[in-house]
């Protein structure tokens, strides 16, 4: 059961353009968003992350938007550059106090043309 | 500050026989998690490790088991290998348990033939 879905599969942007990646949930006793950004022969690295208790993050030329009613949250790359280009993925963590998870969604393959 | 270190990177292993990675946490960092990462199924997680016990487990066969040290250095072990074990195995550490940001290695690269 995928608990996290994230669209659209693969993206391509032009140089300076914005990036949007989408991300929805379904388990609402997730409480922390993070987005991990993964270069090919790279583990994830973190990029930025989000609590339920916040509607949107800016680090940078990256934002993240949360809407906690539709239970979505989307990540905004402004700007974007060709070294951006890589597979990005959502995830949500839910901590029960005993253990803790992250569930990933399936990945968006960035690609930032000239 | 060194990051988390996986080895090996890469490994061919035959159907049948089993296997054993290794992954050392960020200096200070006392949580290892495992995942599997995969084209057909992306990133799925294995297990935790706390204070050197397993405090949380995802839905894989009994095939699959790991063990954290006294150091927080973990070791997760995979026998009776098969094909669809072919998979980038990632590891993840944690200053704390439940603690927000997880930091991961570069990953082992496992191909079973």
């Amino acid at each position: 059961q995928q608990q996290v879905k994230q669209s659209p599969q693969s993206l391509i942007v032009q140089k300076g353009g914005i990036s949007i990646i989408n991300c929805a949930y379904e388990n609402t006793a997730f409480d922390y968003f993070p987005w991990y950004q993964q270069f090919p022969g790279k583990g994830p690295a973190l990029l930025i992350a989000i609590r339920p208790d916040v509607s949107e993050k800016k680090e940078g030329r990256f934002t993240i938007s949360f809407n906690k009613s539709a239970k979505q949250f989307s990540l905004h790359i402004m700007d974007s550059q060709p070294g951006d280009s890589a597979t990005y993925f959502c995830a949500a963590r839910r901590d029960t106090g005993t253990a803790s998870k992250l569930t990933f969604g399936t990945g968006t393959r960035l690609q930032v043309t000239l | 500050k060194a990051g988390v270190t996986q080895t090996p990177r890469y490994l061919i292993k035959t159907r049948g026989q089993q296997v054993t990675l290794s992954c050392s946490p960020i200096s200070g960092h006392r949580s290892v998690s495992w995942y599997q990462q995969t084209p057909g199924q992306g990133l799925q997680f294995l297990f935790e490790y706390f204070s050197e016990t397993q405090r949380n487990k995802g839905n894989f066969p009994g095939r699959f088991s790991g063990r954290q040290f006294s150091n927080s250095r973990s070791e997760m072990n995979v026998s009776t290998l098969e094909l669809g074990d072919s998979a980038l195995y990632l590891c993840a550490s944690s200053l704390y348990r439940g603690e927000t940001e997880a930091f991961f290695g570069q990953g082992t690269r496992l191909t079973v033939v």
